[in-house]
């Protein structure tokens, strides 16, 4: 099925630094979601955005729905060890009744 | 409050055997409910949704069903695993905050 184009793969980076990954469409949301998963673990909901625009920030979470409603962004400020895990976004059909996944950024964080 | 409940935790079967996994939802009615799989290291793969009681949508033909008998209730099945089955399963459900998940079954087959 469609997949969202979510970038990077993968990133290892050095305890404080900041974090930036981001998904592409080439279809328009209405909404767009961004998880973390946990090894062994269900993906958590870490922020939801509802307009074009839209910046929400979660603690040292930061997200934006971009304004063409095809690409998101998810950054992360001052990286700690327990930010390591999978970060998936997820953007919502019109009807609301359907997820579409990005591949999901693997993050590694040294301390 | 709204909880989802998914088990076993892990399973490991032989290729050839059956298989029932369950998932429930608590707290809510009428909730859209979803079975994802998802291969090691990669992203999420939805395999049904269900809008209602008996109503079964399949996105990916597979060796897998899925059925749901009661409004908070959803179980995906096979008569027979093969290998390629193996992987960790999710369910999932909204409305909600956002679309929650179970904390997933990993399954192996042998």
């Amino acid at each position: 099925g469609q997949q969202l184009n979510q970038s990077p793969q993968s990133m290892f980076i050095q305890e404080g630094e900041d974090v930036s990954m981001n998904c592409t469409s080439s279809s328009i949301f209405n909404t767009w979601l961004w998880y973390k998963q946990d090894p062994g673990e269900g993906p958590v909901l870490l922020i939801a955005l509802y307009k074009a625009g839209e910046l929400t920030s979660n603690g040292r979470l930061t997200a934006q729905f971009g304004i063409t409603r095809k690409d998101s962004f998810l950054n992360i400020s001052a990286s700690i060890p327990s930010d390591v895990g999978i970060y998936f976004c997820a953007g919502v059909n019109n009807a609301g009744n359907m997820l579409t996944f990005g591949g999901g950024t693997r993050l590694m964080v040294k301390p | 409050s709204q909880t989802i409940h998914q088990w076993p935790a892990t399973l490991v079967q032989p290729v050839g055997s059956p298989l029932s996994l369950e998932c429930t939802v608590e707290g809510t009615s009428n909730p859209n409910l979803y079975w994802y799989r998802q291969a090691a290291g990669r992203g999420l793969q939805l395999l049904f949704y269900s809008v209602g009681i008996g109503q079964i949508s399949s996105e990916v033909p597979q060796n897998l069903s899925a059925s749901r008998p009661q409004d908070r209730q959803f179980i995906l099945s096979s008569k027979k695993l093969l290998l390629s089955d193996s992987g960790f399963y999710l369910c999932a459900w909204t409305p909600g905050s956002g679309y929650t998940f179970g904390s997933g079954t990993r399954l192996t087959v042998v």
